[in-house]
């Protein structure tokens, strides 16, 4: 079935840094592909998304670009804040029951300290 | 602008227990969702409804019954408590079938 896999964390980095949250996909036809962002005690907010191969989403600072050829949707941001501490899940889109759903990875939790 | 709202935000059970979580939307969102967050797993979808009168289940559905007699309101019931329904659960509501959804801040369930 589709699926999805993320780095796993925690995440340590310190300000300024360069991120990166792998994530990779199984998935039958073409998904659209998804980052969201949890930040504590909150729920999940969408922070970007693709649709098709090549696409790149940017929001923030992050961008994920949609790689069929690696099945890869990797999330990067040049610059980290201390802001961005957060959990990160990739996830993508499938169409069950009549219904497209969300099915997501693991989360990555990313910690940056000042 | 009140978006998701759910309904308690905490909860404690005794096992064998019954109770309904909330989710209201104002957005006359079509599509709502519950799904449980539990460590290491991520997010799992219960049950979800494609419009008012709705529903069907998701990946994990056992144990939990929900209804939809108003557009905007979307109800997940417990019939009776099990520790392993110790969860948080996220309400989502989306206008489309696009996966942008939007997220309640969750409801922790403690069930001993």
């Amino acid at each position: 079935g589709d699926s999805v896999t993320q780095m796993e964390g925690p995440v340590t980095l310190s300000e300024e840094a360069f991120l990166t949250i792998n994530c990779t996909y199984t998935a039958t036809g073409y998904p659209s592909l998804f980052w969201y962002v949890q930040y504590p005690g909150e729920g999940l907010q969408l922070l970007l998304k693709a649709t098709k191969a090549d696409d790149k989403g940017s929001n923030k600072g992050f961008e994920a670009t949609y790689r069929k050829e690696t099945t890869s949707f990797h999330l990067e941001k040049g610059s980290v804040q201390v802001s961005d501490s957060a959990v990160y899940f990739c996830a993508l889109s499938k169409t069950q029951g009549g219904s497209e759903k969300l099915v997501f990875g693991k989360g990555t939790k990313l910690t940056v300290n000042p | 602008n009140a978006g998701v709202t759910q309904t308690p935000k905490f909860r404690v059970l005794k096992t064998g227990q019954s109770m309904t979580l909330l989710c209201a939307q104002d957005m006359n969102h079509e599509y709502m969702y519950w799904y449980r967050q539990d460590p290491g797993m991520g997010l799992r979808l219960i049950h979800y409804s494609v419009g008012e009168g709705t529903t069907a289940k998701g990946e994990v559905p056992d144990g939990y019954n929900v209804s939809r007699l108003k557009k905007q309101n979307f109800l997940l019931g417990l019939e009776s408590a099990a520790p392993s329904q110790t969860s948080v659960y996220f309400c989502a509501s989306s206008l489309f079938a696009t996966g942008e959804l939007f997220f309640g801040e969750g409801s922790r369930l403690t069930v001993l």
